[in-house]
């Protein structure tokens, strides 16, 4: 079983679409996140969510809308999409306290014609 | 706020070589530090973690770091490179107050030439 597991892997679409990435965690974490991995690798958290309750929110735009039904989902829904949305968007999850060390899902990497 | 520097964004050694990866890091409070590894088309992995404890950490495939306080670094050490260790390394740091949000550094690929 996959402990992190992100659908769909591979997402190419238009301009000013809208699209959804989901992620589940079958490890009991309380905590999960979104990452955003740019062309030049560098890794930026977008947003955390602690038993479904948003406690991270970076400078994201607001066409970028998390949502986590329960504290073993987090999916991301991206308004209007734009060429600069092109990335790879990670989630992970972590127990939500002490080290906190993260599992990654694989990624889906999102590319916007 | 907490921060790390990766120094070298590139990092090319010839097999059985010893790999030195550089990561420095700034906190106000004790710090947790973290390495992890990529490989292509897949997420991040952990390799080893430092959570105040012995600070020297040994982690997966052969891979230790040591915490150096009065440096400010945790630079990541193998003995001898394998061609399997060719990937993308991220240093993190995170701390206790912040909600467990981890700061990565910019990341150094790591090629191995045989």
């Amino acid at each position: 079983d996959t402990a992190v597991s992100q659908t769909p892997k591979y997402l190419v679409t238009q301009m000013g679409n809208d699209k959804s990435i989901k992620c589940e965690q079958n490890l009991g974490h309380d905590t999960m996140y979104w990452y955003k991995q740019d062309s030049k690798k560098f890794l930026k958290i977008m947003f955390s969510y602690n038993n479904k309750e948003l406690i991270i929110n970076e400078t994201v735009p607001n066409r970028f809308s998390p949502k986590s039904p329960d504290k073993a989902h987090l999916n991301l829904h991206i308004n209007s999409l734009e060429l600069g949305d092109s990335a790879v968007y990670f989630c992970a999850s972590a127990p939500g306290s002490g080290a906190n060390v993260l599992t990654f899902g694989a990624g889906s990497r999102l590319t916007v014609l | 706020a907490q921060s790390v520097t990766q120094l070298g964004s590139h990092v090319s050694v010839s097999e059985g070589a010893l790999v030195l990866l550089r990561c420095n890091y700034s906190s106000s409070v004790p710090p947790y530090l973290f390495w992890y590894v990529q490989y292509p088309n897949q997420g991040l992995q952990l390799l080893l973690k430092y959570t105040s404890a012995a600070t020297l950490v040994k982690g997966i495939n052969g891979f230790e770091a040591e915490f150096k306080k009065s440096e400010t670094s945790f630079h990541l050490t193998k003995p001898s490179a394998h061609m399997s260790d060719a990937a993308e390394y991220f240093c993190a740091v995170s701390v206790n107050t912040n909600a467990g949000k981890s700061t990565f550094g910019d990341g150094t690929t790591l090629t191995v030439k045989p």
